[in-house]
């Protein structure tokens, strides 16, 4: 059974840093591309991050580049992102998903319960 | 990259057919064959429905199929039942490592 367990989320103050980990279990987690989903409270999703299955390929959404990190250990079978110069508006459930394929980009088969994140002061 | 357009509501009764749709641009929807569904439980994480425009993973019911033209994808749930009820969200990969969510449609079963 694929399971992915998100962890790291917690009230922070706009400008500090949080990691958020996700441990996967149940599937060759090297063999498939990873993403984080964020949805704010009452709102829609939004795409935040996506990595391939080596990590050669990162990108993020627009209204987190230049302040999150994406980064995988395959040998521990965890995704994470490292959340910089927060803002009130990344105050968001965040969920870590997995791919179809080592460089899928557009189906999010498997999704965790996710980690909120509230940034206030 | 501008969301995809999706209907904030949609209803119909039990039995009935509905049909939600998701209009995008030719840089993504009319682009790709990669659009997605996803739907989603109040307090439930999404899940995936449709990929590819209209294939089904396994263990979702025939009820949910998907379909696209030019730059519009739809999702259409026949034979609604009541566990229907939720929010649906499309998205569409848009070249390159882009992709883009619609903003979601609350489906009311009546």
């Amino acid at each position: 059974e694929v399971q992915l367990v998100e962890s790291g989320g917690g009230l922070v103050q706009p400008g500090r840093s949080l990691r958020l980990s996700c441990a996967a279990s149940g599937f060759i987690f090297d063999d498939y591309s990873m993403h984080w989903v964020r949805q704010a409270p009452g709102k829609g999703l939004e795409w935040v991050s996506g990595i391939h299955w080596n990590s050669g390929v990162k990108d993020y959404g627009d209204s987190v580049r230049g302040r999150f990190t994406i980064s995988r250990d395959n040998a521990k079978n965890s995704l994470y992102l490292q959340m910089n110069s927060l803002r009130p508006e990344d105050t968001a459930l965040y969920y870590c998903t997995k791919g179809t394929s080592g460089t899928s980009w557009y189906d999010f088969e498997y999704w965790g319960q996710g980690a909120l994140v509230t940034v206030s002061s | 990259q501008s969301a995809l357009t999706q209907p904030p509501s949609a209803s119909g009764s039990p039995g009935q057919s509905v049909t939600i749709s998701c209009t995008g641009t030719s840089s993504d929807v009319g682009a790709y064959n990669y659009v997605s569904w996803y739907q989603q439980h109040p307090g439930k994480a999404p899940k995936l429905i449709i990929s590819e425009v209209n294939k089904r993973p396994s263990g979702v019911p025939d009820r949910f199929s998907g379909s696209k033209s030019g730059n519009t994808a739809s999702l259409t749930v026949s034979g609604l039942q009541a566990e229907d009820e939720a929010d649906y969200y499309c998205n569409s990969y848009a070249g390159g490592t882009k992709l883009v969510f619609g903003g979601g449609t609350k489906l009311t079963v009546l």
